[in-house]
């Protein structure tokens, strides 16, 4: 079965930054994409950005160039994003999800809540 | 970005046909994707590449058009299908619509 197990809740400062992971399992982590989507309260979906983990490559929404990096660990099968400076725009769901050939994605993790509050 | 934009809200009746509509800023042959969304839960794909239907979706759920325009059409409408619906293209950098929300009379 296919999991994508995202870490939990966080509850941050206004300028601070927070690394949530997505740990992926049931398949070959390195046979496919990792987007990074968010979704800001009773809102859409936007995409963040892709990282690849076979080969470390990263694109990002022009959006999010600066706010969000993406990184990948092969050898835990876990994919991060950090997210800096963080403002109260930044309050919002972020999910990892994990698109087939088509581009659809057929995986989701259940999301993380981020707070920016002081 | 290709822009998609989607009607904000329907209300349906148990029972009758409904179709969301989705149109895309700029073609993107086929690779149109649809997914659902309840509250409090990661959205859950319906149909890919316009029309093809996800593994375990109900048949009641169909997807048509290319280029530009898109339809997911759900016939009949059931009470569980209460939901946001969202269309996501994947032929240039992704970029998803805003969203319609269905509501049932």
């Amino acid at each position: 079965e296919v999991k994508l197990q995202q870490s939990g809740d966080e509850l941050v400062r206004p300028g601070a930054s927070v690394k949530m992971s997505c740990k992926a399992s049931g398949y070959t982590f390195t046979d496919y994409a990792m987007h990074w989507v968010k979704q800001s309260p009773g809102q859409g979906l936007e995409w963040i950005g892709t990282i690849i983990p076979l080969i470390d490559t990263t694109s990002y929404n022009q959006k999010f160039k600066g706010k969000a990096t993406l990184t990948a660990d092969k050898s835990s099968n876990t994919a991060y994003m950090e997210l800096s400076r963080l403002t109260s725009e930044d309050s919002a769901v972020y999910y990892c999800a994990s698109p087939n050939s088509t581009g659809s994605i057929d995986y989701w993790g259940q999301g993380v809540m981020v707070t920016v509050s002081s | 970005d290709t822009v998609l934009t989607q009607s904000p809200a329907l209300a349906v009746s148990p029972g009758e046909r409904v179709s969301i509509s989705c149109r895309a800023s700029e073609g993107v042959n086929s690779y149109m994707h649809w997914y659902q969304q309840k509250p409090g839960q990661q959205p859950k794909l319906l149909i890919y590449k316009a029309s093809n239907l996800a593994s375990g979706v109900p048949a009641r759920f169909s997807g048509s058009g290319s280029g530009t325009d898109f339809t997911l059409t759900i016939d009949p409408v059931e009470a569980d299908d209460t939901a946001t619906y969202f269309c996501q293209q994947s032929w240039n950098d992704p970029t998803f619509g805003g969203g319609t929300k269905l509501e049932l009379k």
